[in-house]
């Protein structure tokens, strides 16, 4: 069974511009999760979509946004990039609804490069 | 004051050697705590879960969780090079709350 899989893996894009990046679920999974882990920083919670509405959102700028799609897929659009948005974007999907067990499935990230 | 602390390492130790991991959170009403491992480049992977205090043992690996003191242990008994990866400890609430994650390295 195929897991989280996230695209593009790498990005480098330049100040001002936007960013989208790609996450689809493990199959079965309706809850999508994006994370951002900057150097030092750890893991910081970014969006929660569920169902195709969004559920909850991280202490982040409204330039941070996404959607998810009717089969599960979600996208993370990144706009007027700032050089510290460079991170790896990670992408994790859970079968509970809000991962409320703490079981979440992540996959590789899109490292996101801002020059 | 962050919800979840964990000290960043790194820490190096000697194969066969026994290793703590720790953590401490904020909030008294946590109740389930994780242990994520991530190796470089790749996503992180559950390792463990718990819930409340006490104890769970799976093979070389031991959590730990005291509620009075808010803090958050993980054991590695005999350890491989294979563990060399980042841990972080994790909490749930109203989303999955992350450590900064300690960073293993185990040698031969």
């Amino acid at each position: 069974e195929a897991g989280v899989t996230q695209s593009p893996t790498h990005l480098i894009k330049t100040r001002g511009q936007q960013a989208t990046l790609r996450c689809s679920p493990i199959s079965g999974h309706t809850s999508v999760y994006w994370y951002q882990q900057a150097l030092g920083l750890g893991l910081q919670f970014l969006l929660w979509y569920d169902e195709g509405e969004e559920r909850n959102r991280g202490n982040f700028p409204p330039r941070f946004s996404g959607r998810q799609f009717p089969n599960y897929s979600s996208e993370l659009n990144v706009n007027a990039l700032e050089l510290e948005d460079s991170a790896l974007y990670l992408c994790a999907s859970s079968f509970d609804r809000g991962g409320n067990t703490g079981e979440l499935f992540f996959g590789e990230g899109s490292r996101l490069t801002v020059l | 004051q962050k919800e979840v602390e964990q000290d960043p390492g790194p820490l190096s130790v000697p194969e066969g050697a026994i290793v703590s991991l720790n953590c401490t959170y904020s909030n008294s009403a946590f109740q389930y705590f994780m242990w994520y491992r991530q190796y470089s480049r790749k996503g992180p992977e559950l390792l463990m879960y718990t819930y409340s205090s006490g104890n769970k043992e799976d093979g070389r690996f031991t959590a730990q969780v005291d509620k009075s003191s808010k803090y958050i242990s993980l054991f590695i008994r005999d350890s491989q090079p294979s563990d060399s990866a980042t841990y972080l400890c994790a909490t749930t609430w109203d989303k999955l709350i992350f450590g900064t994650g300690t960073r293993l390295q185990v040698f031969p």
